[in-house]
């Protein structure tokens, strides 16, 4: 199994800095065939389902704001929220699905500071 | 719009059984690959199931392989996951979730989520 592993735990950030979450994948989820990064980021907020960020690494999700952004390859991944708003507060997770079964990170608890 | 509506949680003692539903509206449901996920209270997501738009595959996590079975009924829109031999391991909130890609077995990323409906064991 592929294990995903988030840095930090927990990110406390001022109102309109930047937040940026780490996720690193114990094998690389880069496929060979088509150069695509089987990453995915979600938001999860309390009492609400999770929440599609970004795809193949870096491709964000329709209606998510252009401040989210991902980036890395391979083994090695970030978001990147560039100017963090009071409506971000959340627990941020990573998700491989290049390879069943699937795993997520075990999140990241994005608070105001 | 797209609706996922998970049912059928509850308390059950260890070892009993119970059968997850959700039934969904807004979408073609038989396009679609679909997969239940669950959040233990306090941890994180895990993926536990998934079964492709036709049903004829699925695939489950190790943790629960053997003892829960992921099934749909395309005639009634509906996606199923029926647990058995359940343990205090499995409490949690379980959400299902539509897979994003049409026609294919599973891509493996979740674009639309249900409430979740919420499984405690415990004696």
């Amino acid at each position: 199994d592929i294990v995903m592993t988030q840095s930090p735990d927990s990110l406390a950030v001022s109102l309109g800095e930047r937040a940026t979450i780490n996720c690193k994948s114990s094998q690389s989820v880069l496929s060979s065939s088509n150069k695509h990064n089987y990453l995915a980021w979600y938001q999860h907020k309390p009492g609400q389902p999770p929440k599609l960020l970004i795809y193949w690494a870096s491709t964000r999700e329709s209606g998510v704001p252009d401040r989210f952004s991902g980036s890395g390859s391979g083994t090695d991944f970030t978001l990147t929220i560039s100017s963090l708003q009071a409506e971000d507060v959340a627990v941020y997770y990573c998700q491989q699905y290049y390879s069943i079964p699937y795993t997520f990170g075990k999140g990241t608890k994005l608070e105001i500071k | 719009q797209v609706q996922l509506e998970e049912s059928g949680g509850g308390v059950v003692q260890p070892g009993e059984s119970l059968r997850l539903s959700c039934a969904v509206s807004g979408f073609t449901f038989s396009d679609y690959a679909m997969h239940w996920v669950r959040q233990a209270p306090g941890k994180g997501l895990e993926w536990v199931a998934a079964i492709s738009y036709d049903g004829r595959n699925t695939y489950y996590a190790d943790s629960v392989k053997g003892r829960f079975t992921i099934s749909r009924d395309n005639s009634r829109d509906t996606l199923y996951l029926q647990m058995s031999s359940l343990t205090r391991e499995d409490t949690a909130l379980y959400y299902c979730a539509r897979d994003v890609t049409v026609g294919v077995t599973t891509r493996g990323y979740f674009d639309c989520w249900g409430q979740g409906t919420l499984v405690t064991v415990s004696s």
